[in-house]
């Protein structure tokens, strides 16, 4: 079946330790991303790629960095720079570009910092 | 900058009863707009998407509605169950390329 896998499902961090969430999809989509959700707000962008070997930062990059080396993957490094990184988070790809398109979610994953 | 608001928060209707979900935003030069379903500690799925040309899109028991001019979208859920029980997203497309989400509606089906 097509669709996107986020893995680890839950994560615990101590403090000062980076930590990889990954990202994999097998729908052909170009653009990819990953948001950040805390309760009672909407999502929030991290960063997004439209295309291979090319990334930008999205409204709440600090503290996070991507990779993008081929189409069907896009780890998200939360690394000991973010400060409140306890949150579910949420990687998407979408069927066009720039927001143009149809957006598919994985299925999240829960970091928590203890 | 895009705000996008959704109210209410939370929402409780009986069974069989007929839901309204509402969806604001403030900016009317949108490319789209997509509403989501999220179910407890589970990712988005998408439910319907409708271009800025678009005035309403349809998919069994769920219609979306669009007024750019008025910054509005409704989701209507006919005849609700106990399985729309979910939060409901919707997420605006600026012609800027940005997506911008509102915070959600919880809706509890009672059976």
């Amino acid at each position: 079946d097509g669709g996107i896998t986020q893995s680890p499902k839950y994560l615990f961090r101590k403090e000062g330790q980076n930590v990889t969430l990954s990202c994999e999809q097998n729908l052909n989509h170009d653009a990819m991303y990953w948001y950040r959700q805390d309760p009672g707000q909407g999502l929030r962008l991290i960063y997004y790629s439209q295309i291979v070997n090319d990334f930008q930062k999205g409204d709440i990059a600090e503290g996070y960095s991507v990779s993008r080396e081929k189409k069907e993957s896009f780890p998200l490094t939360v690394t000991s720079a973010q400060k409140n990184p306890t949150a579910f988070y949420l990687c998407a790809s979408e069927t066009g570009t720039a927001n143009t398109g149809e957006l598919f979610f994985g299925e999240g994953s829960r970091l928590t910092v203890l | 900058k895009q705000e996008v608001t959704q109210i209410p928060a939370a929402l409780s209707v009986p069974e069989g009863e007929n839901l309204v979900l509402n969806c604001s935003f403030t900016d009317s030069a949108i490319y789209n707009l997509q509403w989501f379903r999220q179910d407890p500690g589970k990712g988005l799925t998408s439910l319907l998407l409708i271009q800025s040309s678009q005035r309403e899109q349809t998919s069994g028991r769920l219609n979306a509605s669009l007024d750019k001019s008025s910054g509005r979208s409704t989701l209507y859920i006919a005849a609700s169950q106990p399985g729309d029980s979910a939060t409901y997203l919707c997420a605006v497309g600026s012609n800027d390329y940005k997506l911008s989400f509102g915070a959600g509606t919880t809706v509890t089906v009672r059976a």
